[in-house]
Order: C-alpha cells, then sequence, then structure tokens
C-alpha cells in the first residue's frame, strides 16, 4: 500500500517569504508527527497531532511556524518570514495511533536563499 | 527531560566484521527505545525496538540491540557486517504513550570491502 507522502520533494524559497509543506499520512493513521533534521543532525521534533488537535506543539522553534490538520489525515507545515536557519529537511510520519510504530515519508528539503 | 547519546559520529567496519553501535540515553520515565536506518536518498526505517519485555530485540537485516537499565544503553550489534549495511544510524526514545521521538545525533556506518 502507498506510504507517507510529502510534496513537494524539494522547495527552494528566498528569505521572507511563505511556504507550505504537505504531508499524506498513511490511510486510516491517526497520528501524525512532523520533524526537522538539519545537515549532521538527528531529526528534531516540532509537533505531533492526534487527529484533527495539536496534541503536542512544543517542538515548533518560534511563532513563524504552525501545522494544521483540519480533516484528521492531510496535514500542513506552514512557515512566515522564512530564515536561512529555517533550511532542513522536514520530515514527517505517521502511525495507526497514538504510540504506535511511526513511519516517515521521504522529507521535503527547504533550501531558504 | 529525555535525550539520545550516540558515541561516534563516524564508525568504519570490514565487511564481515562485527558493527556496534552505541546508544546511551535519560529518562525520568521507563522508555520506549527504536533504532532507524537512513539510507541515502531515503526515507528513515524502523530497524527494531524495545517497549517492554524481553531485553534483547532482534530486528530486520540480522540486527539486534540490548536494553541494559542499569547502563542506560541500547546498543546495536550485527554479527557480520555487509556492504549493504553502509547507512546512517539513529537510536531513538519516547515516552510510551506520545510516540514523540527524541532522536540522537546519527552514526554514519561505513563498511570496508
Amino acid at each position: 500500500g502507498a506510504g507517507v507522502s510529502q510534496t513537494p520533494s524539494n522547495k527552494v524559497t528566498e528569505k521572507g517569504k511563505y511556504v507550505e509543506l504537505r504531508c499524506d499520512p498513511i490511510s486510516g493513521h491517526t497520528a501524525l508527527y512532523w520533524y526537522r533534521q538539519s545537515l549532521g543532525q538527528g531529526p528534531e521534533f516540532l509537533i505531533y497531532f492526534q487527529g484533527t488537535g495539536a496534541a503536542d506543539d512544543s517542538g515548533l522553534p518560534n511563532d513563524r511556524f504552525f501545522a494544521v490538520r483540519p480533516e484528521g489525515s492531510v496535514s500542513t507545515l506552514k512557515i512566515q518570514r522564512t530564515e536561512r536557519g529555517d533550511s532542513a529537511v522536514y520530515l514527517c510520519a505517521s502511525s495507526l495511533m497514538e504510540g504506535g510504530e511511526q513511519y516517515f515519508g521521504p522529507g521535503t528539503r527547504l533550501t531558504v536563499t | 527531560a529525555q535525550s539520545v547519546t550516540q558515541l561516534g559520529s563516524h564508525v568504519s567496519v570490514s565487511e564481515g566484521a562485527l558493527v556496534l553501535l552505541r546508544c546511551n540515553y535519560s529518562s525520568s520515565v521507563p522508555p520506549y527505545l527504536f533504532w532507524y536506518v537512513q539510507y541515502p536518498n531515503q526515507g528513515l526505517q524502523l530497524l527494531l525496538k524495545y517497549t517492554t519485555g524481553a531485553t534483547l530485540v532482534k530486528g530486520i537485516n540480522g540486527f539486534e540491540a540490548e536494553f541494559k537499565k542499569s547502563e542506560t544503553s541500547f546498543h546495536l550489534t550485527k554479527p557480520s557486517a555487509h556492504m549493504s549495511d553502509a547507512a546512517e544510524y539513529f537510536c531513538a526514545v519516547s515516552k510510551s504513550n506520545t510516540g514523540k521521538l527524541i532522536f540522537g545525533q546519527g552514526t554514519t556506518l561505513q563498511v570496508k570491502p
């Protein structure tokens, strides 16, 4: 079956611009997670959803970052006024239930110039 | 707070030799522990996990790891390295009920012919 998909695979944007990153989880998975992986580092937790609600957004670095999951399936990570330091690979994962095994997507590589 | 330390950012072994990748964690609650592998240009893939029960956990591709509470360790081993094992390996910890993963910085495994 289809795995977790993320679009776009690559995004180049100018400093100060707004970007949206999309995640399509595995069908039926209720939990969805966003992580950020900077070069040479391990993934860093950003936020996770159980259903439509954000259960834990403690990893969002500041108020420029926001994520939604309005229908409990697809999620969008939104970054306002991008900065060069936001350049990273943004990973999405989903699991059948909260605390279950997470399946990761291939990531979106964001480059802010 | 939970954290993970992976000792050695790069490990090099000869094909057929023992693979040992080290991971130590800190957690105020009984942890769930994971090893993930990331092949070049691919998403993270779960190798194995420890939740409860038997402390020696077997995973895919011949890997195994042992949870040692007294040493707060969860080292990954494989008796005989194969060229295809060359990849980035991440140790991670989570609290049992959320699935929010805290990753180590990763260890790059190089396998020499």
